[in-house]
């Protein structure tokens, strides 16, 4: 059964930063992209970057909301994908959750909150 | 960016009765391999989203048949043959061709 649990989530101040993890097991990590998606509350889904297989270089793709202030990484060996968030801005308030999404798999998301 | 436009934005339906969801895109969502990169999503409130439709028309595992999804191009239905109180939640379309993803607004469905 796949399954991806993310973890990180939190209270931060704005322009602080928050690591978000997402945790892979039932598929072959290694060789699957892996995504981030968020959502505000009340709001619809919004794809927030992903990340390649080593076989595909890792690339990394942004929307043009995060980028240069979002990072995605990935451990293979630990089958874990990451979100480093940087200058977070009250805007970037949401559920994030990591995602297969042409393979059908979510996470249950983790709550970030940017707040004073 | 492709703009993912669905149509309506709420539904109240009937138990039993059908419903259907548009979606059109801003650009063709046709690849060159010959397979069009559109999806449809369920989510129902407090879950994340569920994919119910992949490349147009295919189901996914174990979703029931009263889902069906049509269309090429840069316009595609998802079709509900008899809505079920279980059936409730926001429906989204993605596009998966191009990045950025991009999904529709989304369309609540709700149970007369």
């Amino acid at each position: 059964e796949v399954q991806l649990v993310e973890s990180g989530g939190g209270l931060v101040q704005p322009g602080g930063s928050l690591k978000l993890s997402c945790a892979a097991s039932g598929f072959t990590f290694s060789g699957s992209a892996m995504h981030w998606v968020r959502q505000a509350s009340g709001k619809g889904l919004e794809w927030v970057g992903r990340i390649r297989s080593k076989a595909n270089s890792y690339a990394t793709a942004y929307a043009a909301s995060v980028k240069g202030r979002f990072t995605i990484s990935r451990d293979d060996s630990k089958n874990t994908a990451y979100l480093q968030m940087n200058s977070l801005k009250t805007e970037d308030t949401a559920v994030y959750y990591c995602t297969r999404p042409v393979a059908g798999n979510w996470g249950q998301g983790t709550l970030v909150t940017v707040s004073s | 960016d492709i703009v993912m436009t669905q149509t309506p934005l709420s539904l109240s339906v009937t138990p039993g009765q059908p419903a259907s969801i548009s979606c059109k895109s801003s650009q063709s969502l046709l690849h060159s391999d010959g397979k069009t990169y559109l999806y449809w999503y369920l989510q129902k409130p407090g879950q994340p989203p569920q994919l119910l439709i992949y490349e147009v028309s295919n189901r996914f595992s174990g979703v029931p048949d009263r889902f069906s999804g049509s269309g090429s191009g840069t316009d595609f239905t998802l079709k509900i043959s008899r809505v079920e109180a279980e059936d409730v939640g926001v429906y989204y379309c993605m596009q998966s061709i191009q990045l950025p993803y991009t999904f529709g607004q989304g369309t609540k469905l709700e149970i007369k």
